[in-house]
């Protein structure tokens, strides 16, 4: 079973829509960490957060905004007002404990095209 | 300051030859994690270094291996190549550890290692 799901393979959009991409993972661990990268066209990845798992606020960046919901072992990402320049695939990871070192795992990404 | 520089870019090797990529992090960075992305297994932690000692590992054969210098400078060796090994290889610094929820990641541009 992965323990990162990423439903949404591809959105599309156009220019100024908000966009909401969806994680969805899985652990028993009760301490684990969760991170969005961005892989732009140019495929450099770019860090874009991380969240422990004891921290449940949500978390707002310029026109970034994450949703941590444990309940529903969620760690969505939502993009306000969304620009070509957010065109990339964007990945969700897990890094829980294991055998005493903290492996990631990461979801198989959702590929954002904004349109003009 | 200087990003994260990867060398060699890009790489052709036959099967059961071996290849050493290397990293260079930003300058006062200790951390050094690897990652490999390929189309079928999408992206994969392979390890990680904090201050030459080997932190975490990735769900990887021996056959893949690394060191850190004292420099903080990392290369990572694959030996007896396989076909599937073909990938593009990410590497990323930060000050401290990413994995345990400690510091921001930046990326180099990978190295794309072609196996024929």
């Amino acid at each position: 079973a992965q323990k990162v799901t990423q439903a949404q393979t591809e959105i599309s959009v156009v220019e100024k829509e908000d966009v909401t991409l969806d994680c969805v993972y899985e652990t028993r661990d009760t301490t684990y960490y969760l991170f969005w990268y961005k892989q732009p066209p140019s495929g450099e990845l770019v860090f874009l957060i991380r969240r422990n798992s004891f921290d449940e606020q949500n978390e707002i960046s310029g026109r970034y905004s994450w949703n941590f919901q444990k309940s529903t072992s969620s760690f969505n990402f939502t993009i306000t007002a969304s620009q070509v320049v957010d065109s990339a695939v964007y990945f969700c990871a897990l890094s829980e404990a294991s055998g005493g070192s903290y492996i990631p795992t990461f979801g198989r990404g959702t590929s954002l095209i904004v349109h003009p | 300051k200087a990003g994260v520089t990867q060398t060699p870019r890009y790489l052709i090797k036959t099967r059961g030859q071996q290849v050493t990529l290397s990293c260079s992090p930003i300058s006062g960075h200790r951390s050094v994690s690897w990652y490999q992305q390929t189309p079928g297994q999408g992206l994969q932690f392979l390890f990680e270094y904090f201050s030459e000692t080997q932190r975490n590992k990735g769900n990887f054969p021996g056959r893949f291996s690394g060191r850190q210098f004292s420099n903080s400078r990392s290369e990572m060796n694959v030996s007896t190549l396989e076909l599937g090994d073909s990938a593009l290889y990410l590497c990323a610094s930060s000050l401290g550890q990413v994995l345990i929820g400690e510091e921001t990641q930046y990326f180099g541009p990978g190295t794309r290692l072609l196996v024929l």
